[in-house]
């Protein structure tokens, strides 16, 4: 089954506490994308990746990193996690063959929360 | 700024009849427009799409219109299902983005089809 999957689903941490969310795609995408949704602003883009190696800053990547060492992963680190980054956050990935369509596959969320 | 504008944050629609959810979007570079539904603890999945080039797009029960003088478009579902309460997004991409054509979200609306 074609899937793009994030974990954990669930984190409390404390401020401070370097955590990595990971997602993994099994569909063999060139690109992937992190967003967080947040109440009144819908889903913001973190960072992206054209490729393995590849990586660049979206709209709001201050307080975020991300590698993409292998085409498949692409995880999501926090090196020191604030409240502010209290968010539900979505891994997303596609290909880059054939016309475009725009069409991003999810993972189901991770939904975190820096006390 | 948000360049991807839903005004309604909810929408109630009788079973059967048709539901209509609305985005504007301010950014004339778009030329990819789509929606994605969002069921609770879920990832957002891929509704329907519409090129700049197109100004309708039917797919089964769902049909986008857009109106690009206006920079507005609409989601038709008809007839309504219980199985269609969940949260709407629009999202609009540039093929301009050299390469991120990252999608741009607008807040969602919450269909909620009442039997």
């Amino acid at each position: 089954e074609a899937q793009v999957t994030q974990n954990p689903r669930y984190l409390i941490t404390v401020t401070g506490k370097k955590l990595t969310v990971t997602c993994s795609q099994n569909m063999n995408h060139e690109y992937m994308s992190w967003y967080r949704q947040d109440p009144g602003l819908g889903l913001r883009q973190i960072y992206y990746s054209m490729n393995v190696e590849v990586t660049d800053k979206g709209d709001v990547p201050e307080g975020y990193k991300v590698s993409r060492k292998e085409k498949r992963n692409f995880p999501l680190i926090l090196e020191s996690p604030s409240p502010n980054q209290t968010s539900l956050y979505f891994c997303a990935s596609r290909g880059v063959a054939g016309a475009y369509t725009g069409e991003l596959f999810f993972g189901e969320g991770s939904r975190l929360t820096v006390l | 700024d948000q360049q991807v504008k839903q005004n309604s944050p909810s929408l109630s629609v009788q079973e059967g009849r048709i539901s209509i959810l609305n985005c504007d979007y301010t950014n004339s570079m778009f030329d990819y427009f789509l929606w994605y539904k969002k069921y609770p603890a879920e990832g957002p999945t891929f509704l329907i799409s519409i090129s700049s080039i197109k100004d309708k797009n039917e797919d089964g029960r769902f049909t986008v219109f857009l109106n690009k003088s206006a920079k507005h478009l609409s989601l038709h579902i008809v007839p309504s299902q219980p199985g269609d309460s969940a949260v709407y997004f629009c999202a609009a991409s540039a093929k301009s983005n050299f390469g991120n054509e990252k999608l741009t979200f607008g807040t969602g609306t919450r269909l909620t089809i009442i039997p």
